[in-house]
């Protein structure tokens, strides 16, 4: 059973603080992924991965830095937090192959006030 | 880029009625599609996928259609329960590993 866990569930955070969420994944998928979801915009991707050491940015990429030294580990990091990144951020992992569903951790709802 | 538009966002019906979900995709390279469902306070999970080399998948009451001329696909569930009731993102995938998402449906199923 696949399991991509996020280190937690509820988060509150000050405007300007450095904020880490971090993502394990226990399948030795290649590929891991950040979202971001909000009413209404779906699911839009902030950065991913494909190996150690490797990222590409998404399509919100601003505000947002990313950090994986472990194959299973995908940390995503908010240099300087902003009440407009108040959400909720989902991590997902997939195998290499592109033709496989995604599976995503249990999100993690910020807020920052 | 891919891009993925998801009609309509929000959907009611009768228990018992059936629900259409239609997605258009952009990039004619994009050759899996899978769909999600997420219950509320819950994490998406995939319910059904369809690859470009297949018209039409069926699984129990789910089925999704796979137009490629056209760019779209569509996801079908007959007999609709209160169980059903969540929100349903398609995607899809034009590049190794990574997918572009919908803006979600959210379905509402009336007992």
């Amino acid at each position: 059973d696949v399991k991509v866990t996020q280190s937690s569930r509820y988060l509150v955070k000050r405007t300007g603080e450095k904020v880490f969420l971090e993502c394990v994944q226990d399948m030795d998928h290649e590929n891991m992924f950040w979202y971001r979801q909000d009413p209404g915009l779906g699911l839009r991707l902030i950065y991913f991965s494909y190996d150690v050491k490797m990222k590409e940015k998404g399509d919100i990429p601003e505000g947002y830095s990313v950090s994986r030294e472990k194959k299973e580990r995908f940390s995503l990091i908010l240099e300087s937090a902003s009440t407009n990144q108040t959400s909720m951020y989902l991590c997902a992992s997939r195998p290499q192959t592109m033709n496989t569903e995604a599976f995503f951790g249990q999100g993690t709802r910020l807020t920052v006030v | 880029g891919e891009n993925v538009e998801q009609h309509p966002s929000t959907l009611s019906v009768q228990e018992g009625d059936s629900a259409v979900i239609k997605c258009t995709y952009s990039d004619s390279a994009s050759n899996y599609f899978p769909w999600y469902k997420q219950e509320l306070g819950k994490r998406p999970q995939l319910i059904i996928d369809i690859r470009s080399n297949v018209g039409e998948k069926k699984d129990q009451r789910i089925a999704v259609t796979l137009n490629k001329t056209a760019k779209h696909f569509s996801l079908h569930i007959t007999e609709t329960q209160p169980e059903d009731s969540a929100v349903y993102f398609c995607a899809a995938s034009s590049q190794a590993g990574k997918s572009t998402f919908g803006d979600g449906t959210t379905l509402t199923v009336k007992p």
